[in-house]
């Protein structure tokens, strides 16, 4: 199992350019989530699904759309990137058939740099 | 508005000593919690997690406290050995949610 997946690694972009960050999980996981790591903040949640064909807006959701693509897959876009942007992403999944035990898998990250 | 802080951004410790982490948390509706650990250039793997029904959990070197009066967590890491040099995040969510709110981290230096 690779678990979660989560490409590009690294990307760096020019102000108003866009992109989408893949993330894909063969853990047969039904929520997914995407994160942002920033210096001092901690990780925050941008969007969530918590199953195929739900999406939800998470603390920090501007400036995003997401796509849940199927039940393995995750996406995250940025149509007009702004410095402010520039973080370190994780995607994240969790099964959800005990709602109590809610440990997530994360990702290895996408650094990415808005100039 | 943070509702879950961890206070101190960095801690040494000696290998083979004890190393506490803390997590303070503001919303009484939380009631399952979790401890993340991260390294360098990795997305966090869960460490340990507890529900509000206990107090203390245990997995071999980790043990986390809740103490639902003070909203206060801790982790506990005996003996602490240098490989656990990393940065901890504690996260907070209610029962059946979808979301967690993770703190800020604090960065674990053990020294040997």
């Amino acid at each position: 199992n690779a678990g979660v997946t989560q490409t590009p690694k690294f990307q760096v972009l020019k102000t108003g350019q866009s992109m989408t960050l893949q993330c894909a999980q063969d853990m047969n996981h039904n929520s997914m989530y995407w994160y942002r790591q920033d210096p001092g903040m901690g990780l925050r949640l941008i969007y969530y699904s918590a199953s195929e064909g739900t999406t939800d807006k998470g603390e920090v959701p501007n400036g995003y759309n997401v796509s849940r693509l199927n039940k393995r897959e995750f996406s995250l876009r940025l149509e007009s990137a702004a410095p402010s942007q520039t973080s370190v992403y994780f995607c994240a999944s969790t099964r959800e058939d005990r709602r109590i035990y809610n440990e997530q898998f994360f990702g290895p990250g996408t650094r990415l740099t808005v100039l | 508005d943070q509702q879950v802080k961890q206070n101190s951004p960095s801690l040494s410790v000696q290998e083979g000593r004890i190393s506490i982490l803390n997590c303070d948390y503001t919303n009484s509706m939380f009631d399952y919690f979790l401890w993340y650990k991260k390294y360098p250039a990795e997305g966090p793997t869960f460490l340990i997690s507890i529900s509000s029904i206990k107090d203390k959990n245990e997995d071999g070197r980790f043990t986390v406290f809740l103490n639902k009066s003070a909203k206060h967590l801790s982790l506990h890491i005996v003996p602490s050995q240098p490989g656990d040099s990393a940065v901890y995040f504690c996260a907070a969510g209610g029962s059946g949610t979808y979301k967690y709110i993770f703190g800020t981290g604090t960065r674990l230096k053990v020294l040997a």
